[in-house]
């Protein structure tokens, strides 16, 4: 079983839907945890940023985490077409100098006007 | 301010070749990392600096592959005697510190392509 497992879609939608990107994980010990867009040829980009359980919103982005059943969420709302790109999550050890993210291995969105 | 820059943007090289990539991180940040991203493999962790301290070259797939620090700022990844399946995008991200909590910012990566 990979540490982390992410569904690589692709996943089209519509402009103006709701979009839900989700990651599963097996170590409990993650306590950060993040998400990435990363248009093509590009690198990835810091999108959310959550620190243990709960939820955090920014404009039209909500990350949600839940460590009971180790399960991260990133929701689009009113997606547009320059939301087409592949969204990765990220997780961390907590408290360990220097540990690397631990990848899933993406999502390609695609939205069409 | 400038955000992490790597050069080349792209390489093409023959195999048995060695390869130089460079990463110039945001100014400040004391934390260095490289990863590797693969077609249907992800993001791989490579190596890690932090400091003058010894590097953290836990993920490096082979001896062939070493990376450095100079005056902890600018790294180099070297590939020795490269194969094909060394082909990837490799993506250098720095940190303002080492610890768990802090936020990695990623360069645009080089894409190696081994013939």
């Amino acid at each position: 079983q990979k540490e982390v497992e992410q569904d690589p879609g692709p996943l089209s939608v519509p402009e103006g839907a709701i979009v839900s990107l989700n990651c599963t994980y097996s170590n409990s010990a993650f306590q950060y945890f993040m998400w990435y867009r990363q248009y093509s040829r590009k690198g990835p980009e810091l999108l959310m940023y959550t620190y243990s359980s709960g939820n955090k919103e920014d404009g039209r982005f909500t990350a949600q985490v839940d460590k009971s059943s180790k399960y991260i969420s990133l929701f689009i709302r009113d997606s547009q077409p320059s939301d087409s790109a592949t969204y990765l999550c990220a997780m961390r050890l907590a408290n360990q100098a220097g540990t690397a993210l631990i990848f899933g291995k993406g999502t390609t969105l695609s939205v069409s006007s | 301010g400038a955000g992490v820059s790597q050069s080349p943007s792209n390489k093409v090289t023959e195999k048995g070749k060695d390869v130089e990539l460079r990463c110039d991180p945001i100014s400040g940040h004391t934390a260095l990392y490289w990863y590797r991203q693969s077609l249907g493999q992800g993001l791989e962790f490579l190596i890690y600096f932090q400091g003058n301290s010894a590097p953290d070259k836990s993920g490096l797939p082979s001896d062939r592959f070493s990376a450095e620090r100079t005056g902890g700022s600018v790294s180099t990844l070297t590939i020795q005697r490269t194969q094909q399946e060394d082909s990837a995008v490799y993506l250098c991200a720095s940190s303002p510190s080492a610890h768990g909590g802090a936020r990695q910012f990623f360069g645009p990566g080089t894409r190696l392509t081994v013939l």
